[in-house]
């Protein structure tokens, strides 16, 4: 059984960057695209991008110049960082896997606030 | 970006009833378009892929069809459980998007 588990703080403040990190057990890092999606507060979902193993990425052009997506197959995780943060960042933020995005994490909220 | 538009936006039905949603693209996604059902403070969880198929474990209830602009995700016999929000997202061309989400609520 797939699992991912998101982590990171939970506070960012404004104008900092937000850095969170999703670790993955019951499957192998290094099959897949591995993605990072968002949802601020009682709004709809977001894709930020993704990451497979052989470097290949892909980030949606709304926030592509503010974001890094990494990966590390020793550890099994991946990682998210978004430059230059403001409260419009404010969201739960998930992981999953695959472009259907068939496992997901259970979210971590993080609020950009000084 | 490829625009997704569910309809309803908002869904009142009783438990026993069969429902369907609607989701639009802007342009053809061929067959790769996904469903998702999320209920309140929890992850979106995969319904269907493909537009049609059913993740392993989903109940039969739930089915997708549709191709290229048009797709629909049927829910027949609705339980309490059913009743929470469903997006719909293509993953044919980057961006990915998602629908904007449909409510599913109790009448």
């Amino acid at each position: 059984q797939v699992q991912l588990q998101e982590s990171g703080p939970g506070q960012v403040k404004p104008s900092e960057t937000l850095s969170l990190t999703c670790s993955v057990s019951g499957g192998s890092i290094s099959v897949h695209y591995w993605n990072w999606i968002r949802q601020p507060a009682g709004n709809g979902l977001e894709w930020i991008g993704h990451i497979n193993t052989v470097g290949g990425t892909k980030y949606n052009p709304s926030l592509k110049s503010r974001v890094t997506m990494s990966v590390d197959t020793s550890t099994n995780q991946f990682s998210l960082k978004l430059t230059s943060v403001t409260a419009a960042d404010t969201a739960v933020y998930y992981c999953a896997r695959s472009n259907f995005l068939d496992y997901w994490g259970q979210g971590i909220l993080v609020t950009v606030s000084s | 970006d490829i625009q997704m538009t569910q309809s309803p936006s908002i869904l009142s039905a009783s438990v026993g009833d069969r429902v369907s949603i609607t989701c639009r693209a802007s342009q053809s996604v061929s067959g790769w378009l996904a469903w998702f059902q999320q209920k309140p403070g929890r992850a979106p969880k995969l319904l269907i892929y493909k537009a049609s198929t059913l993740k392993s474990g989903v109940p039969s209830k739930f089915s997708g069809s549709g191709s290229g602009t048009e797709f629909t995700l049927t829910i027949s016999s609705l339980q309490p459980a059913d009743f929470a929000t469903y997006y719909c997202q293509q993953y044919g061309s980057y961006p990915i998007t998602f629908g904007q989400g449909t409510r599913l609520e109790i009448k």
